[in-house]
């Protein structure tokens, strides 16, 4: 069965520095990896996937992922974080094979200090 | 071009009663989900159909059922609710190219 988990319920980091969010995945197959951000109150929206081609995957508002496949992780970046990051942001995982189910990690809420 | 629609955004029920969340997607997208964010839970699929006249369990399917109405709707019914299932429900879409697309939300509480 597949599972995702993001290390870490809650980031801080200071406006301006480096964001990391972690997430590893288990999969017997080869999967597909998402982030998806929830802004307070709304819906999910997609930052960013990971489907086969490239490993090192760029995104919407300056983030981008790496499929390390000795690692099994899918970590999220940004060079320099912005007030208007502070959100939730979830890691997915779905089979390559049966790619219809979609699994979400529990979420990492990341503050951003002035 | 609406994109997922869900309603009501807010319910409130009593221990036993039943209600239906309403969603539908303007698309032409062939899957659809139903999730549950709880606090620290993040998102958990209660039911999915990956077509039109198709339904499957996910992981979280208890004290749930669902309709596939046509490709459009697919609505999330509680039979006697219970104040475990006080949450905030997501419907969502999914493209050809595996992104999902949510809606707003709705947001139950069962005293």
């Amino acid at each position: 069965a597949q599972s995702v988990t993001q290390l870490g319920s809650h980031v801080s980091v200071s406006e301006g520095a480096l964001v990391l969010l972690r997430c590893n995945y288990s999969s017997s197959v080869p999967p597909y990896l998402f982030w998806y951000v929830q802004y307070p109150n709304q819906g999910l929206q997609l930052l960013l996937k990971y489907t086969s081609a490239a490993t090192l995957v760029k995104g919407i508002n300056g983030f981008e992922a790496e499929f390390k496949k000795s690692e099994t992780s899918f970590h999220l970046t940004k060079p320099s974080a912005h007030m208007s990051d502070a959100a939730e942001y979830f890691c997915a995982v779905s089979d390559r094979n049966r790619d219809d189910k979609i699994i979400f990690g529990k979420g990492t809420r990341l503050h951003i200090l002035p | 071009n609406a994109g997922v629609t869900q309603t009501p955004k807010f319910q409130v029920l009593k221990t036993g009663q039943s209600m239906t969340l309403q969603c539908a997607q303007d698309m032409n997208h062939n899957s659809m989900y139903w999730y549950r964010q709880d606090p620290g839970m993040g998102l958990r699929l209660i039911y999915y159909s990956a077509s039109e006249g198709t339904t499957d369990k996910g992981e979280v399917p208890n004290g749930y059922n669902v309709s596939r109405l046509n490709k459009r709707e697919f609505s999330l019914r509680l039979e006697s609710a219970a104040p475990s299932q006080t949450s905030v429900y997501f419907c969502a879409s999914r493209d050809r190219y595996n992104e999902q697309f949510f809606g707003p939300g709705t947001r139950l509480t069962v005293l």
